[in-house]
């Protein structure tokens, strides 16, 4: 089993407020994703980083923000949450070439 | 147009059954084509990979690529309740970023 985190599992949170997913590895994998995933849905990539201090967005146009600070740790914030939110948000890395991807169990989000 | 489709299923099939999951895709630049099983309330995992067309077996599944005909599949035999999941296709260009199918929800019944 990969050793990829997420936190907090499940969220509900009202419209407005700052939220900030957690996603850790501990494999030293120097590439991170984030995805979103809607029910029945592909997975849509809004944010990577190939390194330390290097995050781009993805296809999928996302009013979140990433940071890597440090190898391990790759953080989603969302200023200010709204219903159109609401989704499964999903976080991998990987090494090498990257199509062998490990991804963590996701966050399920709620924006009331 | 979506650039990888895959039907949504659910498909269901009896234990033992030999079980065939398909994707078609546009872009002919796609080189690397991966399979990913995503249990309920999990992460996929990677199943297989295969480089540009062919075949490769691992154990009871198989991964068949046609680079011709934009068209790969993934058979499971022996089918088992516990490969009820859904499998998702990936493919890219050799670069990170993997475009995926929606999945196939599979279904094995005892």
């Amino acid at each position: 089993e990969a050793d990829i985190y997420q936190t907090p599992r499940y969220l509900v949170i009202g419209t407005g407020k700052k939220i900030t997913l957690e996603c850790s590895q501990t494999m030293g994998h120097d590439k991170m994703y984030w995805y979103q995933q809607d029910p029945g849905m592909e997975l849509h990539l809004i944010h990577y980083s190939y390194g330390v201090n290097s995050t781009e967005k993805g296809d999928l146009s996302s009013e979140s923000t990433v940071s890597r600070i440090r190898t391990e740790h790759f953080p989603l914030t969302l200023e200010s949450a709204r219903p159109s939110h609401t989704s499964q948000y999903l976080c991998a890395s990987s090494v090498g070439t990257g199509y062998e991807q490990y991804f963590g169990p996701g966050t399920r989000l709620t924006v009331t | 147009q979506k650039e990888v489709e895959q039907d949504p299923g659910p498909l269901s099939v009896p234990e033992g059954a030999i079980v065939s999951l398909n994707c078609t895709y546009s872009n002919s630049a796609f080189q690397y084509f991966m399979w990913y099983r995503q249990y309920s309330r999990k992460g996929p995992e990677l199943l297989m990979y295969t480089y540009s067309s062919g075949n490769k077996e691992d154990g009871r599944f198989t991964a068949q690529v046609d680079k011709s005909s934009k068209y790969i599949s993934l058979f499971i035999r022996d089918s088992q309740p516990s490969d009820s999941a859904t499998y998702l296709c990936a493919m890219t260009n050799a670069g990170n970023m993997l475009t995926f199918g929606g999945g196939t929800r599979l279904m094995v019944k005892p």
